[in-house]
């Protein structure tokens, strides 16, 4: 079983829609960080949460990290072409022992124009 | 430009062949990774360096899979005896140490097709 889990898999919307992705596991985690990867590239840092509870906001994107810091969520408002992508979340230090990520499943968004 | 860059990119290989790829990091980073992902899921850590030592090795990094990074700066995975379950794109990431306060940095990844 994964760690991470990521729902919808994949998911295609209209531009100007709005969605959320979402990322569950039943561990607890000192921060959750959410990428987003564009074809052909590595992944790229979109936000870090760290308090249970917390929401932040970059631009048309809200992430929220659940109370019991077991979940987190990803909401796009008013969805753009450029938003197509697959966004990952990921847990460091899982375990305690090491300094590395470990990657949700996935969520594979495409947003036609 | 000063990001992570990968070479080659793309690799086809016949089955059973070697092949090796090169990652150079962010020059200050001492901290280097390797990721596996196949299309549509998130990266597999496959190992980590600290400086030149390897600190941490997946159990998906089999006796054919070696990574090197003898001086501390780029470094290299080996892939021996290719099978066409290899195929992937591998991804190298670097890092300050204590990255928690630092951010990871990928490259674009290596693309590995085993026919």
């Amino acid at each position: 079983t994964q760690l991470l889990e990521q729902s919808p898999q994949f998911l295609s919307i209209q531009e100007g829609e709005n969605l959320t992705v979402y990322c569950n596991s039943s561990s607890v985690f000192s921060s959750l960080q959410w990428y987003r990867q564009e074809p052909g590239e590595g992944p790229v840092l979109l936000v870090t949460v760290v308090t249970g509870g917390e929401v932040k906001k970059l631009k048309r994107l809200t992430f929220q990290f659940g109370d019991a810091r077991k979940d987190s969520s990803l909401h796009i408002t008013a969805a753009q072409p450029g938003d197509t992508g697959l966004y990952l979340c990921a847990v460091p230090n899982y375990g305690g022992a090491t300094n590395k990520l470990i990657f949700g499943t996935g969520t594979l968004l495409a947003v036609q124009p | 430009d000063t990001g992570v860059s990968q070479d080659p990119r793309h690799k086809i290989t016949k089955r059973g062949q070697n092949v090796t790829f090169r990652c150079d990091p962010i020059s200050e980073h001492n901290r280097l990774y390797w990721y596996r992902q196949t299309l549509g899921q998130g990266p597999e850590f496959l190992t980590y360096f600290q400086n030149e030592a390897q600190l941490e090795k997946s159990r998906l990094l089999s006796d054919r899979f070696s990574a090197e990074r003898p001086k501390g700066s780029f470094s290299t995975l080996e892939i021996q005896r290719t099978e066409q379950g290899d195929s992937a794109m591998y991804l190298c990431a670097s890092s300050l140490q204590g990255w928690e306060r630092n951010t990871i940095y990928f490259g674009e990844g290596s693309w590995l097709t085993v026919v």
